[in-house]
């Protein structure tokens, strides 16, 4: 299985700031991966596949690269409503597989 | 609008099987093939299987085979997972979703199943 580190496992930063969360890959996956939203109580939701295209209706100050083994993620100016957890997932191969998350708080 | 609508929450005791669905509207049914994934309490996501409701074709992660099976019903435009000898760490949130191109765009709400004696 390709396994996915994340990190940092959280952070707490400010309004404005700008968020970098990595994630590498255990192995090769091309550009196949996508990062997902997820706050409390509520299903995940897609904000960029394929490491840097940007999903229908969501905001412009989310960015992603990468390919091969390494990622990034990027908030170029954190806003309140942005407070939640962000999961990567590759789909290169199967059993697809998550990073463990990166919990982002309000300082 | 495209909308997946998943069954209630559960209470199982050890030993048990839990059958969740996930009723799909606002596309083609067949069109795109189901993933299920959970969430056990305060814990990450983790993928469990995907199903092509067309052909019927599944494919399960290591960690749950033979003990999950995805099935759906063209009928009604609904996807199944049902999951046996259930124990304690199966309490979670499962989830079915989507899978368009790779991406989970469309995810269903949620069904808690807790296993508990």
């Amino acid at each position: 299985d390709i396994q996915m580190t994340q990190s940092p496992s959280s952070l707490s930063t400010s309004v404005g700031d700008r968020v970098t969360i990595t994630c590498q890959a255990s192995q090769g996956i091309n550009n196949h991966l996508n990062w997902y939203q997820q706050k409390p109580g509520k299903a995940p939701k897609l904000l960029m596949y394929d490491a840097s295209n940007l999903e229908t209706g969501v905001p412009s100050r989310f960015s992603g690269s990468g390919s091969g083994t390494d990622f990034t993620f990027t908030i170029s100016s954190l806003q309140p409503e942005d407070i939640a957890t962000y999961y990567c997932q590759q789909y290169d191969n199967f059993p697809r597989t998550f990073g463990q998350g990166t919990k982002v708080e309000i300082k | 609008q495209v909308q997946l609508v998943q069954s209630g929450a559960e209470v199982k005791k050890p030993g048990a099987s839990v059958k969740v669905s996930c009723k799909a509207s606002g596309y083609t049914f067949t069109s795109y093939d189901i993933n299920w994934v959970r969430q056990a309490p305060g814990q990450g996501l983790e993928w469990m299987g995907w199903m092509n409701p067309n052909s019927g074709n599944t494919g399960y992660a290591q960690k749950f085979q033979g003990r999950v099976t995805m099935t759906r019903n063209t009928s009604i435009s609904t996807a199944f997972m049902e999951l046996s000898s259930l124990r304690s760490e199966d309490t979670a949130v499962y989830y079915c979703a989507t899978d368009a191109l790779g991406g989970y765009v469309y995810w269903g709400q949620g069904t808690l199943v807790t296993v508990s004696s």
